[in-house]
């Protein structure tokens, strides 16, 4: 069945690492979005893409980098140059040819020791 | 720029309660507003969607309502169960495809 995949569910980085979170969907949407989620604060947007081979920085894009060399792949990389990288990690599609709703993942848990 | 308030925080009920949450937004000039779910360590289940031109959508016991010229929507839990007990956020969108979300509110709903 449709829906977004994200991986690792769980991963854990020593400093200076860069570390790649998979983000993959089936929905046949054109429209994808990468997240960031602390505790006692809202979703901030890092990184999106409205189409292939583009992407656009969100709020908070320092230290982190994407591509969107496929439709339905979207992965995001967290550089050694994020200072506070510990979070939860939301990946979303939009269905933009219909209604514009969003649709989401699991989420990924990076933590750094 | 968007800002989004929803209150309350946190809310605690007996099962069977109905209850309102509500969502506040500065920029009216949205093209939609979506209503989701999130439990604990997972991700967001979007819930209801309200397309700009409508006033309300209705999904089994919730129903969401939207009032574009004062910048408020509401979500209306009818009969609710511990079941429901989670975060619940709202989102407005704008022409842009850009997606301002709330904190949040936390239900906890007692049996």
């Amino acid at each position: 069945d449709g829906g977004i995949t994200q991986s690792p569910k769980y991963l854990f980085r020593k400093e200076g690492q860069n570390v790649t979170l998979s983000c993959e969907q089936n929905l046949n949407h054109d429209a994808m979005y990468w997240y960031r989620q602390d505790p006692g604060q809202g979703l901030r947007l890092i990184y999106y893409s409205q189409i292939v081979n583009d992407f656009q920085k969100g709020d908070i894009a320092e230290g982190y980098s994407v591509s969107r060399e496929k439709k339905e792949s979207f992965p995001l990389t967290v550089t050694s140059a994020q200072k506070n990288p510990t979070a939860f990690y939301l990946c979303a599609s939009e269905d933009r040819s219909n209604t514009g709703e969003l649709f989401f993942g699991e989420g990924s848990r990076l933590t750094v020791l | 720029k968007q800002e989004v308030t929803q209150i309350p925080a946190a809310l605690s009920v007996p099962e069977g309660e109905n209850l309102v949450l509500n969502c506040s937004f500065t920029d009216s000039a949205i093209y939609n507003l979506q209503w989701f779910r999130q439990d604990p360590g997972k991700g967001l289940t979007s819930l209801l969607l309200i397309q700009s031109s409508q006033r309300e959508q209705t999904s089994g016991r919730l129903n969401a309502s939207l009032d574009k010229s004062s910048g408020r929507s509401t979500l209306y839990i009818a009969a609710s169960q511990p079941g429901d007990s989670a975060t619940y956020l709202c989102a407005p969108g704008d022409y842009g495809q850009n997606f301002v979300f709330g904190p949040g509110t936390r239900l906890s709903v007692l049996p």
